[in-house]
C-alpha cells in the first residue's frame, strides 16, 4: 500500500535555531500534503495544506512565517520551524491523499516527528 | 466540514468484539465515513471508510445507519494490539483534508 514517510524521527535542537522535517510519498505522487500538530494527550491540530507548486495554505493561527513550508516536488514536503522555541516542541505529522473519486481518499499518515527545542 | 462525536473512552476484553460508535448528524450526501486509529507515538493508520453501504476490510467492520446520521467500527475480536486512539472523521469529496476530533481511546484488557 502507499507510505508516506517522515524525516528525522526525532530530532532535538537548541532554542533558537531552525529545523527541517521532511515529508515523502514513497509510491504515489501527491500534489497535496498535509501538516498536523499534536501535543500529548491531544488530538492531532492541521496546521496547513502543502500545495506542490505554490504557497501552503496556513489555519487560522498558524504563523507561516514560523513554520515554513516548501512543496518542491510531487513526492516531497517540508517543513521548517524557524528560530525554534520550548513552546515549539511537539509532535509533528504529515499526511497526502491517495487518490481521490469514488473511492473516497483514502490519507496515509507519515510516522511521525518528535521535536524537542531545548 | 461535518462535525462528529464519539464517546472519549471505551474498555474492552481481549478477544472480544468491540463497537465503536460515532455520530455524525450534520453529515452531507457527499461526506465519507472515515475512521482512522493512532497508537502512542505513531501517525494515524487508516482502518476502514464507507458511503452508505456496510464495509468489511481484514482490520474491522463498518456499519453505517441508514440515515447516515451515525456509524460504528466493528472489531470483530480486540486484541491488546488495538489499543488506540480511534477516530471518526468525515471527508468530502477531493480532498484530504481532516479535521480530527478528540477520538474515542480504547483500552483493550487481557
Amino acid at each position: 500500500g502507499a507510505v508516506v514517510s517522515q524525516h528525522p524521527s526525532r530530532v532535538i535542537c537548541k532554542s533558537g535555531t531552525s529545523v527541517k522535517i521532511e515529508c515523502r510519498s514513497l509510491d504515489f505522487q501527491a500534489t497535496t500534503m498535509f501538516w498536523y500538530r499534536q501535543f500529548p494527550k491531544q488530538s492531532l491540530m492541521l496546521m496547513a495544506t502543502s500545495n506542490e507548486g505554490s504557497k501552503a495554505t496556513y489555519e487560522q493561527g498558524v504563523e507561516k512565517d514560523k513554520f515554513l513550508i516548501n512543496h518542491a516536488s510531487l513526492t516531497l514536503s517540508t517543513l521548517t520551524v524557524t528560530s525554534a522555541h520550548p513552546e515549539d516542541s511537539s509532535f509533528y505529522i504529515c499526511s497526502a491523499a491517495g487518490g481521490f473519486g469514488d473511492s473516497g481518499n483514502t490519507i496515509y499518515f507519515g510516522e511521525g516527528s518528535w521535536l524537542t527545542v531545548v | 466540514d461535518a462535525k462528529t462525536t464519539q464517546p472519549n473512552s471505551m474498555e474492552s476484553n481481549e478477544e472480544e468484539p468491540v463497537h465503536l460508535p460515532c455520530n455524525h448528524s450534520t453529515i452531507s450526501g457527499t461526506d465519507y465515513i472515515h475512521w482512522y486509529r493512532q497508537l502512542p507515538s505513531q501517525g494515524p493508520e487508516y482502518v476502514i471508510h464507507g458511503l452508505t453501504s456496510n464495509v468489511n476490510n481484514r482490520m474491522a467492520s463498518l456499519a453505517i445507519a441508514e440515515d447516515r446520521k451515525s456509524s460504528t467500527l466493528i472489531l470483530h475480536r480486540a486484541t491488546l494490539r488495538d489499543a488506540a486512539v480511534y477516530y471518526c472523521i468525515l471527508i468530502g469529496s477531493n480532498t484530504g483534508k481532516l479535521i480530527f476530533g478528540q477520538g474515542t481511546t480504547l483500552q483493550v484488557k487481557p
